[in-house]
Order: structure tokens, then sequence, then C-alpha cells
């Protein structure tokens, strides 16, 4: 119950093309979901997170989408560019404990 | 702004022996965590410190211990170590707990076991 399943497992898209992962969690107790983009060889950076009382939140190019009634989250990636090429991972975590749980990571490729 | 600096970035032991890495916070942070990430089991928190506290342990065996000094550094400490303690140790710090403060993690210290 305290998963949280992440999809696909690779993504390639094309620039300037929608890039889409999805998340799945099971525990309604989680109460904030972060998104992280990691590069190789540096650890995780922050991206952009929601809470469950909102249904969409964006920053520039990144949206998250927040389905309460499936659990389910997502990142859309609108004019996806060749910098955005990084491994993508979606988290979960409870109110009353901020350890991150993390899905299984989504490896991004865009190409030219 | 100097970020999370975690030492050493890598580091080769022997099954068996002890190993002790060491993160040091962005300036003003006093809560640092620590997570294991592997290619076959992801990113998983082992436990977070905040003023010298624990405040969360992970489900990780007993030999994975840690502390945090008054300056806020922390280390983390592995004994008796196994084949499958081989990953990234992460680090990650900020200015206090709750989800209004996000992390900002290290580059992390890749430890192998041979």
């Amino acid at each position: 119950q305290q998963q949280v399943k992440q999809s696909p497992q690779s993504l390639i898209v094309q620039k300037g093309g929608i890039s889409i992962i999805n998340c799945a969690y099971e525990n309604t107790a989680f109460d904030y979901f972060p998104w992280y983009q990691q590069f190789p060889g540096k650890g995780p950076a922050l991206l952009i997170a929601i809470r469950p009382d909102v249904s969409e939140k964006k920053e520039g190019r990144f949206t998250i989408s927040f389905n309460k009634s499936a659990k389910q989250f997502s990142l859309h990636i609108m004019d996806s560019q060749p910098g955005d090429s990084a491994t993508y991972f979606c988290a979960a975590s409870f109110r009353d404990t901020d350890k991150l749980i993390f899905g299984t990571g989504t490896r991004l490729q865009v190409f030219p | 702004k100097a970020g999370v600096t975690q030492t050493p970035r890598y580091l080769i032991k022997t099954r068996g022996q002890q190993v002790t890495l060491s993160c040091s916070p962005i300036s003003g942070h006093r809560s640092v965590s620590w997570y294991q990430q592997t290619p076959g089991q992801g990113l998983q928190f082992l436990f977070e410190y905040f003023s010298e506290t624990q405040r969360n342990k992970g489900n990780f065996p007993g030999r994975f211990s840690g502390r945090q000094f008054s300056n806020s550094r922390s280390e983390m400490n592995v004994s008796t170590l196994e084949l499958g303690d081989s990953a990234l140790y992460l680090c990650a710090s900020r200015t206090g707990t709750g989800h209004n403060y996000g992390y900002t993690f290290g580059s992390g210290t890749r430890l192998t076991v041979v």
C-alpha cells in the first residue's frame, strides 16, 4: 500500500512533442506528490509538486494533472527539448512523515 | 550558494568492512535525509535527521545508522558490508520539516562492495 507505480519505464519523444509520464498510488493517506528530474551523475532535483486538493498545477512547460478519485497523477512536458532528456521520478509522502516514496523512474529521451 | 556536498564521490569496499559517508547540507538547512538508489529497488528512504535528532527511519537493517552534528553535517555508517549494499547513497537537505520545504539532493556517493 506504500507503493507508487510509475509508467512507462522509458519514453522517446521528438523535439517539440509532449512527454507524458503516469503514476498511480493506493494509499489515500498520501498528501504530497512531487516530481523529480535526475541527470546522469547528479542527484534528483525537485521539478514541481502538487497536493491532493488541486487538480492541476503548471510551471512553465511542466504540468501535473492529479485525479484524486482514480488515485493517479501525471507529468506533462510540453514542447519537449533535448535538454529535458533525463530520468523522471514521481513520489508521494504522508502528512505526518516527510519521507518520500518514489516511483521506479522513467527515462525520457528527446530527439531533435 | 554551495549545494549539498557529499564525500567521497566514489568508494570501493570489501564485503564485511564498514564504511562512513559524509554529507554537508546547504548552509542554514537543518534537516538532512539519506536515500539509497539502486537499479533494482530504485530510491529508498534510509533516515532523516533534524536538529541532531533522528526524525524518521526507513526499513533498513540495523547495520545502517546515521547521525547529525550540531553544525547540521551528517554521516551515515554501514557496518558488515554486503554485496547488496552497492548503491548510490544520496543525501538531501532542506531548511525545515514539512511539505513546504523541498529537498535539495547532493550528487551522491557511489559505493561498490566487492
